[in-house]
């Protein structure tokens, strides 16, 4: 079975662009969380979404949003791209308590 | 508030040796625990969980992990450790009404031979 998949792989912007991110869950979870993940630390939570719903959001600004589609794939976009913003994004899909990870994507910010 | 602590920001550990990873937890009601395994430039990889029930649980690649509620602990163990286990591992914490990890900033891992 396949796993969770994310793209693009890497990407590089530049202050103030707007970037998105893409995920696709394991077949049969209806759950998607997003983290972000500066280099030396552990991640940290920025969304989740159950049901095409937002179920929680942690402490990040209003730039960044997210939203899952009706085969509840989903979509992390950041506005305003600032230097701080680049890390390794990870999403998370899941059917119960446990969360399994894709690959990441490394958002570097110039 | 929940929160996970790591202590050991580095291990390193000769071949064949034993490890244990340490990790402590704050959270306000019954705790979700669970392990990962991250590789360079990789997504995380769960090794294993903890709900309910048997306090030592197994996960995959010969780790266990140990839940002790007095001690607010969650300490992974691996007998022989083999130079494919350097990496980063991260322990986490979240709950049944819960819709977050949080996770402890990491213990890297280095193998010697």
């Amino acid at each position: 079975d396949a796993g969770v998949t994310q793209s693009p792989t890497h990407l590089i912007k530049t202050r103030g662009q707007h970037v998105t991110l893409r995920c696709s869950p394991i077949s049969g979870h209806k759950s998607v969380s997003w983290y972000q993940q500066v280099l030396g630390q552990g991640p940290q939570f920025i969304f989740q979404y159950y049901e095409k719903e937002e179920r929680g959001r942690g402490n990040f600004p209003d730039r960044f949003s997210a939203r899952q589609f009706p085969n509840y794939s989903s979509e992390l976009n950041v506005n305003a791209l600032l230097l701080g913003d680049s890390a390794l994004y990870l999403c998370a899909s899941s059917l119960g308590a446990e969360q399994y990870f894709g690959p990441g994507t490394r958002l570097t910010v110039t | 508030a929940q929160s996970v602590t790591q202590p050991d920001i580095h291990i390193t550990v000769s071949e064949g040796a034993s490890l244990e990873l340490r990790c402590n937890y704050s959270y306000g009601a019954t705790p979700y625990l669970f392990w990962y395994v991250q590789s360079p430039g990789q997504g995380l990889q769960l090794l294993l969980k903890y709900f309910s029930g048997d306090t030592l649980v197994q996960g995959i690649k010969g780790f266990e992990a140990e839940f002790k509620r007095s001690q607010s602990s969650f300490n992974l163990r691996k007998p022989s450790v083999h130079w494919s286990d350097a990496a980063e591992y991260f322990c986490a914490v979240g709950g049944s009404n819960d819709y977050k990890l949080s996770f402890g900033a990491g213990t890297t891992v280095t193998v010697r031979a």
